[in-house]
């Protein structure tokens, strides 16, 4: 089956530690986006990639780090640098051609930072 | 400044009645938008789209009408049915389709 997968579903960390978030992807998908929500706020993008070795800071890219080494990959780091880390973490795939353009997302990582 | 407002947090209708979910947005460089729905601890999943050469696209019970002049868009489900429950995100994207901005959400309750 195809799809985005994202792990852990529920993540807890202690404050100053950085931690990474994965997105994995078998859509074979080009664009890949990481999105944080937070009540009341809808998605704010963190960082997006349009193609390998490539990626550009969304509207809150602070605190934040990325890499895009495969396609098929796109892991978020959250450091110690980002104030308020606990948020539910959305990653999100997609590419040029597609009926809709639409974004498909993946399941999404509850961030906890005690 | 949100470039994309939903401006009703939460709306409740009864099972089968006319849902309308609005939208309005600041940026007259959007061109595209599209509607998510999310239930909870789960990504969102697309629903239905509308480029701004259009006013009016349709699929099944999901409706979605685009005023240009008033910056505003609306996502009509008719007839509500429970499953409709969840949290609506408006998108909208100023380069047809790639980034989008979100709006922060509405949350329908469908009542039986």
């Amino acid at each position: 089956d195809g799809g985005i997968t994202q792990s852990p579903k529920y993540l807890f960390r202690k404050e100053g530690q950085n931690v990474t978030l994965s997105c994995e992807q078998n859509l074979n998908h080009d664009a890949m986006y990481w999105y944080r929500q937070d009540p009341g706020q809808g998605l704010r993008l963190i960082y997006y990639s349009q193609i390998v070795n490539d990626f550009q800071k969304g509207d809150i890219a602070e605190g934040y780090s990325v890499s895009r080494e495969k396609k098929e990959s796109f892991p978020l780091t959250v450091t110690s640098a980002q104030k308020n880390p606990t948020a539910f973490y959305l990653c999100a795939s997609s590419t040029p051609g597609l009926v809709n353009n639409e974004q498909f997302f993946g399941p999404g990582t509850r961030l906890t930072v005690l | 400044d949100q470039q994309v407002k939903q401006n009703s947090p939460s709306l409740s209708v009864q099972e089968g009645r006319i849902s309308i979910l609005n939208c309005d947005y600041t940026n007259s460089m959007f061109d595209y938008f599209l509607w998510y729905k999310k239930y909870p601890a789960e990504g969102p999943t697309f629903l239905i789209s509308i480029s701004s050469i259009k006013d009016k696209n349709e699929d099944g019970r999901f409706t979605v009408f685009l005023n240009k002049s008033a910056k505003h868009l609306s996502l009509h489900i008719v007839p509500s049915q429970p499953g409709d429950s969840a949290v609506y995100f408006c998108a909208a994207s100023a380069n047809y389709g790639q980034n989008f901005v979100f709006g922060p959400g509405t949350r329908l309750s469908v009542l039986p």
